[in-house]
C-alpha cells in the first residue's frame, strides 16, 4: 500500500543522546514535512523540504536537523535530546505547496 | 501567538444530526485551508480543502465554508455517523509556501 512509513513507532531515550527518526514515502511526492504534536498545541511544523536537496525551517526548528538526499527519504535528527522534545512526531508528504498532505502514523518519543 | 484557533476542544452530536466544527485565523495572508481527521494512534487524514477564491466546497457529507471578512471557516458534516468520531484539525497556508499552521483540534463524538 502506497504511503509513508515512519520508524521507530516509539522510543524511550535518555537525555543527551542522539536520535534519528526515519521517514520514507513511496508516492514520489516532491515535498516532505516533519511535525510534532503536543497536547493543547496541535501540530507544529519543525522542518520541511520542497524538493530533494533543499530544506527549510518551520515554526519550531531549534534542536532538530533534517536532510533530503533523495525524493523518498526525509530523516529527522535530534543531535542531543532534551526532555522538552518528548512528543509525537509525524512525517508527511505532498505533491507541492498548497496541496493536501499525506501523513505517517507517527513516532512516539519520550526523553527521560 | 496562535494564528489558527479552534476554540471548541470537544463537541458531541447525535447520530444523523449535523456536526459543525469551527476554525478562526488571524493572518489575512492565508489563502488555502484544509481540514484533517485524526483517529487515535494514526496520522491525520486529509478531508477537504478550500482556497480563498471560493466560499464553499462540498465533498459528499462534508462541506467547508469560508468567510474571509470574518477570518472564519467551518466544517459541516451531514449526517453525522459514529465513524466520524475523531479529532478534527483545521490548517492554513499562504499560496506558494510549504508552511502549514494547524489549529489545536476539536474532538468530535457522534453518539449512536
Amino acid at each position: 500500500i502506497a504511503g509513508i512509513t515512519q520508524a521507530p513507532t516509539s522510543q524511550i531515550l535518555a537525555a543527551g543522546r542522539r536520535m534519528t527518526l526515519r521517514c520514507t514515502q513511496d508516492m514520489r511526492h516532491n515535498a516532505m514535512y516533519w511535525y510534532r504534536q503536543d497536547l493543547g498545541l496541535g501540530l507544529r511544523l519543525i522542518h520541511y523540504s520542497n524538493t530533494a536537496g533543499t530544506t527549510g525551517k518551520g515554526e519550531v526548528p531549534d534542536g532538530y536537523s533534517v536532510s533530503r538526499a533523495n525524493t523518498d527519504d526525509f530523516p529527522l535528527t535530534l543531535a542531543s535530546a532534551v526532555p522538552s522534545q518528548t512528543s509525537v512526531y509525524f512525517c508527511a508528504s505532498s505533491w507541492g505547496a498548497n496541496q493536501p498532505q499525506h501523513f505517517g502514523d507517527g513516532t512516539r518519543l519520550s526523553i527521560l | 501567538d496562535q494564528q489558527v484557533k479552534q476554540n471548541s476542544p470537544s463537541l458531541s452530536v447525535q447520530e444523523g444530526r449535523i456536526s459543525i466544527l469551527n476554525c478562526d485565523y488571524t493572518n489575512s495572508m492565508f489563502d488555502y485551508f484544509l481540514w484533517y481527521k485524526k483517529y487515535p494512534a494514526e496520522g491525520p487524514t486529509f478531508l477537504i480543502s478550500i482556497s480563498s477564491i471560493k466560499d464553499k466546497n462540498e465533498d459528499g457529507r462534508f462541506t467547508v465554508f469560508l468567510n474571509k471578512s470574518a477570518k472564519h471557516l467551518s466544517l459541516h458534516i451531514v449526517p453525522s455517523q459514529p465513524g466520524d468520531s475523531a479529532v478534527y484539525f483545521c490548517a492554513a497556508s499562504t499560496s506558494g509556501t510549504y508552511k502549514y499552521i494547524f489549529g489545536t483540534g476539536t474532538r468530535l463524538k457522534v453518539l449512536a
